[in-house]
């Protein structure tokens, strides 16, 4: 069975400073990984993926990821917060061998202070 | 290019009763996958289509039903409607079974 955990409900951080939203993740294979963002009353809006190749990856508004095999962590990060940034942010896996479940952690609240 | 758009927005039914909801894919895309959210809960997988076909169940019961049409829209149907049936239904389309999703905006469904 396949899971992700997103160990912090809620993460505060200063407009202007960077930003760490962690993601572990379960698979038996090797995974697809992704993070999406939810805005309230939205449906969710893709970020960035991993899929092969490169353990950095680039996404929208200037998020990064960077997958971590032997940790099996997949963490998002930002450089530098804005207040636009603040909204619900979920971590989904995919097992490569598996093409149809997509399993989703329980989501962390980012929110940047002024 | 049109995004993935789900009808209707809201619904209100009663513990019992049928309930159908809808989903436009987002053009050129053939997947669909449907997804419950509950309050303060990530999506949890109810099932995906492919081509008009069923292409993988999460841990829903057979009350929770869909179809794929040829033009790649979707329907999520949902039976015998159980309080805990509550939540967001969201929809999300991809190019293919493997890539990243597209989402609607979910149906807000309350049953009572």
């Amino acid at each position: 069975a396949q899971s992700v955990a997103q160990p912090e409900d809620q993460v505060n951080v200063a407009e202007g400073n960077p930003l760490t939203v962690k993601c572990t993740y379960s698979v038996s294979g090797n995974p697809y990984l992704f993070w999406y963002v939810q805005y309230p009353n939205r449906g969710l809006q893709f970020l960035l993926k991993y899929i092969t190749g490169d353990n950095l990856v680039k996404g929208s508004y200037g998020f990064e990821a960077e997958f971590n095999k032997s940790q099996t962590s997949f963490h998002l990060k930002k450089p530098s917060a804005l207040v636009s940034d603040s909204a619900l942010y979920f971590c989904a896996v995919r097992d490569r061998r598996g093409y149809q479940k997509v399993t989703f952690g329980t989501g962390t609240k980012l929110q940047v202070i002024p | 290019e049109t995004g993935v758009t789900q009808s209707p927005t809201h619904l209100i039914k009663t513990r019992g009763q049928q309930v159908t909801l809808r989903c436009s894919s987002q053009s050129g895309h053939n997947t669909v996958s449907w997804y419950q959210q509950a309050l303060g809960q990530g999506p949890q997988f109810i099932f995906q289509y492919y081509r008009e076909e069923e292409n993988g169940r999460g841990n829903f019961p057979p009350r929770f039903s869909g179809l794929q049409f040829p033009n790649y829209s979707s329907e999520l149907n949902v039976n015998a409607l159980e309080l805990d049936d509550s939540a967001l239904y969201l929809c999300a389309s991809s190019w293919d079974r493997v890539h990243e999703q597209y989402f609607g905006p979910g149906t807000r469904l309350t049953v009572t």
